[in-house]
Formats: structure tokens, sequence, C-alpha cells
């Protein structure tokens, strides 16, 4: 039974410059949430997709959007890219049916810019 | 709003001592309560929580949690520590009317031999 898989594992991007971060959930999981981990910090949540909404979002603008796939798949899109944006991005799924149940992340991914 | 506080951002112990990593919470409904670890260059992994029910709450690799709801805290603990637990320790907590996981900045254990 695969985990929670994120791609890429490290990326570098210049300033300014857009990226995409990939999550594949748990097997028979259907809500996926993000997190962006700077250095030395807890996690901080970004946003929550269940159906293929959109249905939570933190404090982040709106340089950070998101997709979520019909195979509960999903993307993170972060636009103008800022250095302050380095940080380890980390996915996270479970099951909307089973609300208590606990969330299970992935590896991350590392992001820097430069 | 919900928010957890890790009053300590290290904690030493030696190998075979009791462990605590102390934890406090804010929310503003009733809560559910994580601990993650996380090693160097990975993401987190599920420890225990608490939902409901009994205070002591027993998880993997021999910790535990105990619930105090009128304290606000959910220190997690270990009997009896060893230096494969050493990591960075996740506080997380939810608000059952939310569907975000709000952290504490973390506290790194580190367990001498």
């Amino acid at each position: 039974d695969a985990g929670v898989t994120q791609s890429p594992t490290h990326l570098i991007k210049t300033r300014g410059q857009q990226v995409t971060l990939r999550c594949s959930p748990k097997s028979g999981h259907d809500t996926v949430s993000w997190y962006q981990q700077a250095l030395g910090q807890g996690p901080q949540f970004i946003f929550q997709y269940y159906e293929e909404e959109e249905r939570q979002r933190g404090n982040f603008p709106d340089r950070f959007s998101g997709h979520q796939f019909p195979n509960y798949s999903s993307e993170l899109n972060v636009n103008a890219l800022l250095l302050g944006d380095s940080a380890l991005y980390l996915c996270a799924s479970s099951l909307a049916i089973q609300e208590n149940t606990e969330a299970f992340f992935g590896q991350g991914t590392r992001l820097t810019v430069v | 709003a919900q928010s957890v506080a890790q009053p300590e951002d290290q904690v030493n112990v030696a190998e075979g001592n009791p462990l605590t990593v102390k934890c406090t919470y804010s929310v503003s409904g009733n809560p559910y309560l994580f601990w993650y670890v996380q090693y160097p260059n990975r993401g987190l992994q599920f420890l225990l929580k608490y939902i409901t029910g009994d205070n002591l709450v027993k998880g993997s690799y021999g910790f535990e949690a105990e619930f105090n709801k009128s304290q606000t805290s959910f220190h997690l603990k270990k009997p009896s520590a060893l230096v494969s637990d050493s990591a960075l320790y996740f506080c997380a907590v939810r608000d059952v009317a939310d569907y975000k996981l709000s952290f504490g900045a973390g506290t790194t254990v580190t367990v001498r031999a």
C-alpha cells in the first residue's frame, strides 16, 4: 500500500518564476491538504481540497493555488516566486468520511528560491 | 482560532530515562489532538491522537500522551527513551468544526547514549 507520494523531492527556482508541485494521496484517501514548513518552524496550512474543490484556505496569498483531479491527486502552484517561499512543502491525505482520523504526510518537496 | 504552544525548543535526556515533551493548545470548540515526529529531510510520521474518551492515549513506539482539558495540555511521554527517539516532535490541534491542522513550532529531542 503506497503512502502519500510527492514529486519532485527537490527543486531550485529563480525569483519571479512559477512552480508546480505534485501529490498522490494514500490509497483510499479522497482529501488532500498542503502545508508549508519553513526552516525551524512547524508546518503552516495552505489549503485543503476535497471533491476537486478548495474547501478551506489558510493565510496565504493568491499566488498560491491548487487543483485536485478526479483520481484525488493534487497540485500546488506558486506564481511569482519570492525568496521567502523557500521551504519544505508537505502534502497530507485523509478520508473525509472519517473526520477524526489522522492525516498521512508525504516526504515533502524541498523548494529553494534563488 | 486555534493554536499550539511547545514551550521547549529542545529536550535532552539520557537513554533509559523518562522523556516528556510539553504541549498546550487553544481552540474555540472541542479539540482533536495529535503528535507527529519528523526525522531529518523526511515528512511527518503520526505517533498518536486524542479524539475522545480516555485521557491517556497510547501510540506507536511506546509513546503515550495525557489529555488534560482543564490545563489545555497534551504532553507526550515515553517511560524509557531510546537513542533512536532523537528527532523533531510536533504537537498539532484541529477544532472538530475545522479542517486544518495547526502545529506547534516543534521540540527537538536528543537522547544520549
